[in-house]
């Protein structure tokens, strides 16, 4: 169980184009889902929280027009890059945090990433 | 002070050793803590979590938390090479939503 899935895996897009990475929990509901950040050989950042059916917080730094963040149901969160230049390239990966209750163990879930490259 | 503090390493084990990997938290992180394993290129996968004193074991691997000291660690035993890899720590805010995680440590298992 508990599995968290991140769809694209990899994009390659040009600069000043938009893409839409999307992060599904399949098998739990999460009322809250997190978007990070890693470049190579560095720690996660977080970029922001995004809880269903309300605006994202994002952390100090992180332009909420340029990294737009939708999560729309209780499994389902996106994260679009706008105008995407090449200094956005990079690993971007989920969590999501299973809703409260029987068994929820308070575990944060990861889905499995996507690679970000804009030429 | 970081909330969640760790080691950078790396830390470089024989294989079949014992791989002892250590973190720190400050008073601003309640009593739930995690080890994810991230592997160079992938995603973070959840290990272990802990959250009272004392020692939890799963298989090879062992957690320990000391509330007293502020100290969680991770503890592998007959490492393998395939446990090459970066170990974060995370532990939960007080905030229900948040969590903060160590910078990682990286682990070499030599052959």
């Amino acid at each position: 169980g508990a599995v968290v899935s991140q769809h694209p895996s990899w994009v390659i897009c040009k600069s000043g184009t938009s893409v839409k990475i999307e992060c599904r929990s399949l098998d739990f509901q999460a009322t809250t889902m997190f978007w990070y950040r890693q470049f190579p050989k560095q720690s996660l950042m977080l970029m922001a929280t995004s809880n269903e059916g309300s605006k994202a917080t994002y952390e100090q730094g992180v332009e909420k027009d340029k990294f737009l963040i939708n999560h729309a149901s209780l499994t389902l969160s996106t994260l679009t890059v706008t105008s995407a230049h090449p200094e956005d390239s990079s690993f971007y990966i989920c969590s999501a945090l299973p809703l409260a209750g029987v068994g929820n163990t308070g575990e944060l879930f990861f889905g499995e990433g996507s690679r970000l490259t804009v030429l | 002070q970081k909330e969640v503090e760790q080691n950078s390493g790396p830390l470089s084990v024989p294989e079949g050793a014992i791989a002892s990997l250590n973190c720190t938290y400050s008073d601003r992180v309640s009593q739930s803590f995690f080890w994810y394993r991230q592997y160079s290129g992938k995603s973070p996968e959840l290990i272990m979590s802990i959250y009272s004193n004392g020692d939890k074991e799963d298989g090879r691997f062992t957690a320990q938390l000391n509330k007293a000291s502020q100290y969680v660690s991770l503890l592998i035993r007959d490492s393998q090479p395939s446990d090459s890899a970066t170990y974060l720590c995370a532990a939960k805010g007080y905030n229900f939503n948040k969590f903060y995680f160590g910078s990682g440590t990286k682990l070499n298992v030599k052959p």
